[in-house]
Order: structure tokens, then sequence, then C-alpha cells
């Protein structure tokens, strides 16, 4: 069945350095994907999201880049701060679709 | 403004009980959504409704029943809890209502726990 997973279940990195969280898809007719950051006890929310006719978009600190060809996608953290320690989730939304599907999430914990 | 608003926010059942989850949204949003988060795993969708009025089944439907009481509210119903319905549960909404467009809004979760 349409799955979204990710390679890597936790990630440590270090204050001030850049983190990169992936995501791999397997609905090549999805065209709309969606990272989520979720803090503890929290309900997801948005980061950032891109459209299949891109590969990529930016925003404040955080960039997600798509990969057609594998499906394959990254969020891209900048300057990583105590505050992005959280889990991520991408999400995919199949063409013409009603809902997301999920990922497992990544657990982001970032070292003093 | 409130956003996406569930109750309750903690929940114990013993096995056999009922239980509505009560979700309500002040974004007019025409599309609502039911998730479940267990741990390791992502949210997956219980049901949604694209529109007041419409509900249809999504990833994993047993156990539950949905009601789309008006295009605000959208309840979720376990008419007999198990153990295995343990978990937190999720509302989203969204702007569109034949798709998804843009991003879901999600509440902060319900945690339910059957005994």
């Amino acid at each position: 069945g349409e799955s979204v997973g990710l390679h890597l279940p936790t990630l440590s990195v270090q204050e001030g350095d850049n983190s990169i969280i992936n995501c791999a898809y397997s609905n090549s007719a999805s065209d709309y994907f969606i990272w989520y950051k979720q803090e503890s006890g929290k309900g997801p929310q948005f980061i950032i999201d891109i459209r299949s006719n891109m590969d990529k978009r930016q925003g404040q600190r955080v960039t997600v880049l798509l990969n057609k060809t594998v499906k394959h996608l990254s969020l891209q953290i900048a300057a990583t701060q105590p505050g992005d320690s959280a889990v991520y989730f991408c999400a995919e939304n199949p063409a013409y679709g009603q809902n997301f599907v999920f990922g497992p999430g990544t657990r982001l914990s970032v070292l003093p | 403004n409130a956003g996406v608003t569930q109750t309750p926010k903690f929940q114990v059942l013993k096995t056999g009980q009922s239980m509505t989850l009560q979700c309500a949204q002040d974004m007019n949003h025409n599309s609502m959504y039911w998730y479940r988060q267990d741990p390791g795993m992502g949210l997956r969708l219980i049901y949604y409704s694209a529109s007041e009025g419409t509900t249809d089944k999504g990833e994993v439907p047993n156990g539950y029943n949905v009601s789309r009481l008006n295009k605000r509210e959208f309840s979720l119903r376990l008419e007999s809890a198990a153990p295995s319905q343990t978990s937190v549960y999720f509302c989203a909404s969204n702007p569109g209502g034949g798709r998804v467009t843009g991003e879901l809004f999600f509440g902060e979760g319900s945690r339910l726990t059957v005994l």
C-alpha cells in the first residue's frame, strides 16, 4: 500500500550544527508534501510544504528538498537550536486525495 | 482564535465502556479528520469528513464511529472500548472540501487509556 517512511528513527545533533531529516515516499502520484514538527504533549505543527513541481523550498532556517526520481524528501534545519528538539513527520498527499499519509517520525535531539 | 479544540484531553476507560471524543474548529474549514497516534508510528487516519453531512472511512476505522454534527464539530465515538484503542487521538481540519488544500491544522490531542 501507499506509505511514507523515514530512514532514521532518531537523530542527535550539536547545537549550532545543521540537521538533515530524511523521508522516503512510495506513491509516485503524490503531488504535495508537508513537514510537521511535534513537541511533547502537543499536536503536529506545520513547518514547510512543497509541491511536486518544485525541487526546493526555503523557509526561515528550514529547507525542504524533493527528489521525485528516487521519491525522497528531506528537511534541513540550519543552526539547530534546543527549541528544535521534537519529532518531525513528513506527510504526503496523493493526487486528488482527501487526506495525508504520514511517516513514522524522526526524533531530533539537540545536544548542548 | 482557538483553532481546533478537542475534549477531553485525558480519559481512562474500562474495556467495554463507551465514550465520545469531541472536536470543534472555528476556522470555517470544510474538511475534518480524526487520527490516532501510537508509539513509533505515524498518525493513522480513522475517519474523515470532506464536508458537512459526509463521512468516510480512513485506514483504521474498525471500532469507531463518527458524526459531523455541523460544519464546526466532528465527534469520534468508541462504542465498546478495547485495550488496542489505547492511543493519542488527534482531530484536524483543512479548508478544502473536494480535496486537501494546504496544511492540516491539529488539535492538542486526547490521550485515551483503555484498561
